[in-house]
């Protein structure tokens, strides 16, 4: 399967733990986006990388959370201390620059705080 | 603030009907346009992009773009039950700013 892919599906933490998402985009593409998404809601942009450079941050994301992708492929996103609030699915999306950032998405990981 | 707007349904159409569904976005400089399909409890599959003003085509999918009146809609013809999900307007650069989406729903 050359799709991208995120590993674990689902994740029940109880508040206060720290939890990492890992996700493995397709293969040619140089930039990998993650995003959250809550029930009702589209998906909301988090932090994206191209390569192994982060380039943009969300202002609303905060300290808690950290993303790595170190050699420019696969990539993990952290979240320390989680909070109820945190209960969402966590998408990984990734895209060619070239190829007018068309961006896929994997079959994110859904997150319980409880 | 950029936005990115679209009636959340439920829009209900009969089995064969078309489908329009409709988004306004606030960024007058947005190039790019997406239309996502999402079934419930799964992630978003990209249907349809659209980056210069007019129509663009494939197959049952008709995605429409007029930049002066910041507007982007998709077309479903020949609806079918599987067609229901809700669908998502994106629009970048770079990071893509989702609607709420529109829940379709089509009835046999």
């Amino acid at each position: 399967d050359t799709g991208v892919s995120q590993d674990p599906r689902h994740k029940i933490t109880k508040r206060g733990q720290n939890v990492t998402f890992r996700c493995d985009p397709i293969s040619e593409h140089n930039r990998l986006y993650w995003y959250r998404q809550t029930l009702g809601q589209g998906p909301e942009f988090l932090t994206y990388f191209q390569n192994e450079a982060q380039l943009e941050k969300s202002r609303l994301l905060s300290d808690r959370f950290s993303a790595e992708r170190p050699k420019g492929s696969f990539s993990t996103l952290e979240i320390q201390r989680t909070e109820q609030g945190d209960s969402a699915m966590y998408l990984c999306a990734s895209s060619w620059e070239a190829h007018d950032n068309e961006q896929f998405f994997g079959p994110g990981t859904r997150l319980t705080v409880l | 603030q950029k936005e990115v707007e679209q009636n959340s349904g439920p829009l209900s159409v009969p089995e064969g009907a078309i489908a329009s569904l409709n988004c306004t976005y606030s960024d007058r400089g947005s190039q790019s346009f997406f239309w996502y399909r999402q079934y419930s409890g799964k992630s978003p599959e990209l249907i349809m992009s659209i980056y210069s003003n007019g129509d663009k085509e494939d197959g049952r999918f008709t995605a429409q773009l007029n930049k002066a009146s910041q507007y982007v809609s998709l077309l479903i013809r020949d609806s079918q039950p599987s067609d229901s999900a809700t669908y998502l307007c994106a629009v970048e650069p770079d990071k893509l700013i989702f609607g709420t989406g529109t829940r379709l729903q089509v009835f046999p």
